[in-house]
C-alpha cells in the first residue's frame, strides 16, 4: 500500500504556463504537509507547508482537503528555474512526527 | 550552504567490505533520519533517532546499523551490503516532537555497491 501518491510525471510546460500537482495520502492520522522540492542529484528542500486553509507563496499556491486526504500544488507563471522534483511529504506518528515522502513528480519548464 | 553535513559525498564499495557513513548537524535539533533513495522510487525512511533514541526501524536489513552517540551526529555503519543496496543516503534533522516541523537534509553519499 502507497502511503503518499503522487501524479506520474513528467510535466513538461512551457514558460509561463500554470501547472498543478496533485498528491494523495492513504494515513487518515496524517498531522502536517509539506511541498519539498529536489534538483537534479541535490538534497530535497522545503519548498512550502500545507495548510488546510490553504496558503500562498508568490507564485506558489499549497491546498490541502482533508476529508479526501488530498494535497495539491499550483505555480503559476512557471520559469526555467522551477524545474525540478516536487515532493509530496506527510507527517504522521505521533511525536516523532516522521515524513513519509512520495515518489515526487517531475517538472520541466521550456523556453 | 547546508547546515546538515555529510562524508563522504561518494563511496564505491566492495560487497565484502565494512564502512561507515557520517552524518553532522549543528542546528540544534534532537531529531535525526536516515532515508535511502534509489532510482524511480520515493525517499524511504530507515531510521529515526530522537534525543539520541531510536525510535524507528523501517525494517531495514541489519546489514544497515545506525548509531547516534550525541543529538548532532549520526553514523550509518554498512557490512556484507548487495549492489542492490546502491542509492543515495540522506541524513536529515528537525526539531523533535510534535507539529509543523520542517527537516533539513544533508547534501547525500552516493553509494555503489560492487
Amino acid at each position: 500500500r502507497k502511503e503518499v501518491e503522487q501524479d506520474p510525471g513528467p510535466f513538461n510546460v512551457p514558460e509561463g504556463a500554470t501547472v498543478a500537482f496533485n498528491c494523495t495520502y492513504s494515513n487518515s492520522a496524517s498531522q502536517s504537509f509539506f511541498w519539498y522540492r529536489q534538483d537534479c542529484r541535490k538534497e530535497p528542500k522545503l519548498l512550502m507547508s500545507v495548510y488546510s486553509s490553504g496558503n500562498e507563496d508568490g507564485r506558489f499556491t499549497a491546498q490541502l482537503n482533508r476529508a479526501s486526504q488530498y494535497i495539491s500544488l499550483l505555480i503559476r507563471d512557471s520559469k526555467l528555474s522551477d524545474s525540478a522534483t516536487y515532493l509530496c511529504v506527510v507527517i504522521y506518528g505521533g511525536s516523532q512526527g516522521n515524513l513519509i515522502f512520495g515518489k515526487g513528480t517531475k517538472l520541466s519548464v521550456k523556453p | 550552504e547546508t547546515g546538515v553535513t555529510q562524508t563522504p559525498r561518494h563511496l564505491v564499495m566492495g560487497m565484502t567490505n565494512k564502512k561507515s557513513l557520517k552524518c553532522e548537524q549543528h542546528l540544534g535539533h534532537n531529531a535525526m533520519y536516515w532515508y535511502k533513495q534509489s532510482a524511480k522510487k520515493p525517499l524511504e525512511l530507515m531510521f529515526v533517532y530522537n534525543f539520541k533514541e531510536q525510535t524507528e526501524n523501517n525494517s531495514v536489513p541489519s546489514r544497515f546499523s545506525p548509531e547516534c552517540p550525541n543529538s548532532s551526529h549520526l553514523f550509518l555503519h554498512l557490512h556484507t551490503l548487495q549492489p542492490e543496496d546502491s542509492a543515495l543516503y540522506l541524513c536529515a534533522s528537525s526539531p523533535a516532537g510534535r507539529g509543523n516541523t520542517e527537516a533539513f537534509f544533508g547534501q547525500g553519499t552516493r553509494l555503489t555497491v560492487v
